[in-house]
């Protein structure tokens, strides 16, 4: 079945380092990939997303880039700030459906502290 | 509102009682999903409506577990003689979109319930 692989954490940046969480998965069809984050106290949020290979999203000065030769959707962000401290999800959404495909498959997520 | 909501936002409950978890989603969505978060962990699918259709049960992890969207719109996850290994964070995704459709990869979260199981 469908699965993703995220980099285990917490990783713990000063504010305006460099950031990369890496992500691969595994999966049949052309998924659609995804990164969720989750601030404290708060709820699931679509950070940003792809849909078909080397595509990039980005948001809020975060970018993802669609790699189907390497099976990766790794998140980079070239400063981060101490507002960026959250837990972030990579996920995908299968290309076909049933079994549990309609839904999104999540990584164990990745909990970002940044110090000031 | 403008967002899914759930509720309660906290549940604890003694070992062997039954549950029911509530999810508004947003208004004129179609599709609807739960999902089961574990401490540390990240979601898993559990079920998924089409309106009033559950078209996918496959990751209920037992006959305890049933979900229903009567109207298509509230949907209620109940969870009978709950276990200890139930307690974790039901989250509600609803979704403009159709099944096999593009549109579904566009999923919005509500806040989640907390279950605790004593």
């Amino acid at each position: 079945g469908d699965s993703v692989t995220q980099m285990e954490g917490p990783v713990t940046l000063s504010e305006e380092a460099f950031l990369t969480i890496n992500c691969t998965y595994t999966a049949t069809g052309y998924p659609s990939l995804f990164w969720y984050v989750q601030y404290p106290g708060e709820g699931l949020q679509l950070l940003l997303k792809a849909t078909k290979a080397d595509d990039k999203g980005s948001n809020k000065g975060f970018e993802a880039t669609y790699r189907k030769e390497t099976t990766s959707f790794h998140l980079e962000k070239g400063s981060v700030q101490v507002s960026d401290s959250a837990v972030y999800f990579c996920a995908l959404k299968g290309g076909v459906s049933g079994g549990g495909a309609d839904g999104l498959t999540f990584g164990k997520g990745t909990h970002l502290i940044i110090q000031p | 509102g403008a967002g899914v909501s759930q509720s309660p936002r906290y549940k604890v409950a003694k070992r062997g009682q039954d549950v029911a978890l509530r999810c508004d989603p947003i208004s004129g969505h179609v599709s609807l999903f739960w999902y089961q978060q574990a401490l540390g962990q990240g979601p898993e699918f559990l079920t998924y409506f089409q309106n009033e259709a559950q078209l996918d049960k496959s990751g209920l992890p037992s006959d305890r577990f049933f979900a229903e969207r009567p109207e298509g719109s509230v949907s209620t996850l109940k969870i009978q003689r709950t276990q200890q290994e139930d307690s974790a964070v039901y989250l509600c995704a609803s979704s403009p979109g159709l099944a096999g459709g593009s549109l579904l990869t566009l999923q919005f979260f509500g806040p989640g319930t907390r279950l605790t199981v004593l």
